[in-house]
C-alpha cells in the first residue's frame, strides 16, 4: 500500500499563473480531504471530497480555488491566478469510510508564487 | 473560546525529561481527539487517539477531561527524537466531517 501520494512535492509559479495539485489516496479510500498550512500556522480544511462529490467545501477560499474527485484518477486541487498569498503546504488525506478521523496525510504539495 | 487551543510553547525541556501540553475546545459535543505529530515542514502523523478519559502508548499519556474540555499530552523519558510540534485535533469542532488543528506546541528536546 503506497499510501496517499501527493504530486508535486514542490511548485513554483508566478502570480497570475495557474497550480494544480494532485491527492491519490490510500487504495480502498474514497474519502479524500484537503487542509492548507500558511506558514507559522496550523492546518486549515478545505474541502472534503467523496468520488464524482463535493460534500464540504466550506474551508475553501470563495474565489480561484476549486476542487475535484473524478471517477477515475486522483483528486485535483485548482488554484487559478495564483497570488503570494496562496503561497503555503498543502496537505491531502485519505479515509476509507469518512467516518473515521485518524487520516494518513501525503507528504503535501509546497506551493511558491513568485 | 477558539475552537482548539493549545499551549503556545516552545517546550526546551532536557533528554529524561517529562514534559506536558494541554489543548482546550469548544465543542462540547466533541466524542473523540487526537494528538498529532509534525516534524519540519513534513506532514502531520497520527500520534494517539482519545475517545474516552484517557489512552496510553508506552512513553505517551493522553487524557481526557471532558467536565472542563481539555485534552493533555504527557511524554515521559523525552528523547531527542521526540523534537517536533504536536497538534491538537478535534473532528468536527468546526462543524461537518472535517478536523480542527490547533496551531501546536513546538517541543525541542536538549542533550
Amino acid at each position: 500500500n503506497a499510501g496517499v501520494m501527493q504530486n508535486p512535492r514542490h511548485l513554483v509559479r508566478r502570480r497570475g499563473q495557474e497550480a494544480r495539485l494532485r491527492c491519490s489516496p490510500m487504495k480502498g479510500h474514497s474519502h479524500v480531504y484537503w487542509y492548507r498550512q500558511l506558514p507559522e500556522e496550523g492546518l486549515k480544511f478545505m474541502v472534503y471530497l467523496q468520488k464524482e462529490n463535493i460534500i464540504d467545501e466550506s474551508g475553501m477560499p470563495k474565489e480561484r480555488f476549486s476542487a475535484e474527485f473524478p471517477k477515475e484518477g486522483p483528486s485535483i486541487l485548482r488554484i487559478q491566478q495564483v497570488v503570494r498569498g496562496d503561497s503555503a503546504a498543502y496537505f491531502c488525506a485519505s479515509s476509507p469510510t469518512g467516518q473515521d478521523y485518524g487520516y494518513t496525510f501525503g507528504s503535501g504539495t509546497r506551493l511558491t508564487v513568485v | 473560546r477558539k475552537e482548539v487551543e493549545q499551549d503556545p510553547g516552545p517546550f526546551n525541556v532536557p533528554e529524561g525529561a517529562t514534559v506536558a501540553f494541554n489543548c482546550t475546545y469548544s465543542n462540547s459535543a466533541s466524542q473523540s481527539f487526537f494528538w498529532y505529530r509534525q516534524d519540519c515542514r513534513k506532514e502531520p502523523k497520527l500520534l494517539m487517539s482519545v475517545y474516552s478519559s484517557g489512552n496510553e502508548d508506552g512513553r505517551f499519556t493522553a487524557q481526557l477531561n471532558r467536565a472542563s474540555q481539555y485534552i493533555s499530552l504527557l511524554i515521559r523519558d523525552s528523547k531527542l527524537s521526540d523534537s517536533a510540534t504536536y497538534l491538537c485535533v478535534v473532528p468536527g469542532a468546526g462543524g461537518g466531517n472535517k478536523l480542527t488543528f490547533g496551531t501546536g506546541t513546538q517541543l525541542k528536546v536538549e542533550l
